[in-house]
């Protein structure tokens, strides 16, 4: 089982240029996030989706767009990405009802 | 403005001791907390929850405490191996919807 899968795992942008970070999940869950780990800031939410079909703001939702796919894919796209968005991004999902299970994160560098 | 909180941001112990992780929360709607482990270039991974009905639940060495009224909660392992090192975070939630996590403790378990 491979879980919760996100690719790529490391990507370095110049300021201005966009891209998508992609995600998906294997275990036939509703509940799929995007979140970004920053020193000193821990865990903060960019968006949420409680069922394919619906998207819901995080904590941090300013510069990006979300696409539930399907059940399986989220992906978070980044349309004109700035220095401030260098982090480590987190994807994970969960059946609705418990604990989320995220991926392995993807390093973001925005020069 | 975090919803959650977690004070300190690092905490050594000598192997074999108690050590205990706290967090606090402000929405008084929250009814469902997690705690997870991360190792560096990992993700996190889940460790305990409880619901809001409970005030105590135990899984091996690991035991996290509510406390509703105070708004807070606590993370114990006991005892603490050095394998236990790594960050911890707290997370808190209504509804299984959005979770929002603390900033996460770095724990050192001394051998």
């Amino acid at each position: 089982n491979a879980g919760v899968t996100q690719t790529p795992k490391f990507q370095v942008l110049k300021t201005g240029q966009s891209m998508t970070l992609q995600c998906a999940q294997d275990m036939n869950h509703n509940s799929m996030y995007w979140y970004r780990q920053d020193p000193g800031m821990g865990l903060r939410l960019i968006y949420y989706s409680a069922s394919e079909g619906t998207t819901d703001k995080g904590e941090v939702p300013n510069g990006y767009n979300v696409s539930r796919l399907n059940k399986r894919e989220f992906s978070l796209r980044l349309e004109s990405a700035a220095p401030s968005q260098t982090s480590v991004y987190f994807c994970a999902s969960s059946s609705g009802f418990g604990e989320l299970f995220f991926g392995e994160g993807s390093r973001l560098t925005v020069l | 403005d975090q919803q959650v909180k977690q004070n300190s941001p690092s905490l050594s112990v000598q192997e074999g001791r108690i050590s205990i992780l706290n967090c606090d929360y402000t929405n008084s709607m929250f009814d469902y907390f997690l705690w997870y482990k991360k190792y560096p270039a990992e993700g996190p991974t889940f460790l305990i929850s409880i619901s809001s009905i409970k005030d105590k639940n135990e899984d091996g060495r690991f035991t996290v405490f509510l406390n509703k009224s105070a708004k807070h909660l606590s993370l114990h392992i006991v005892p603490s191996q050095p394998g236990d090192s790594a960050v911890y975070f707290c997370a808190a939630s209504r509804n299984f919807n959005k979770f929002y996590f603390g900033s996460g403790t770095k724990l050192n378990v001394k051998p």
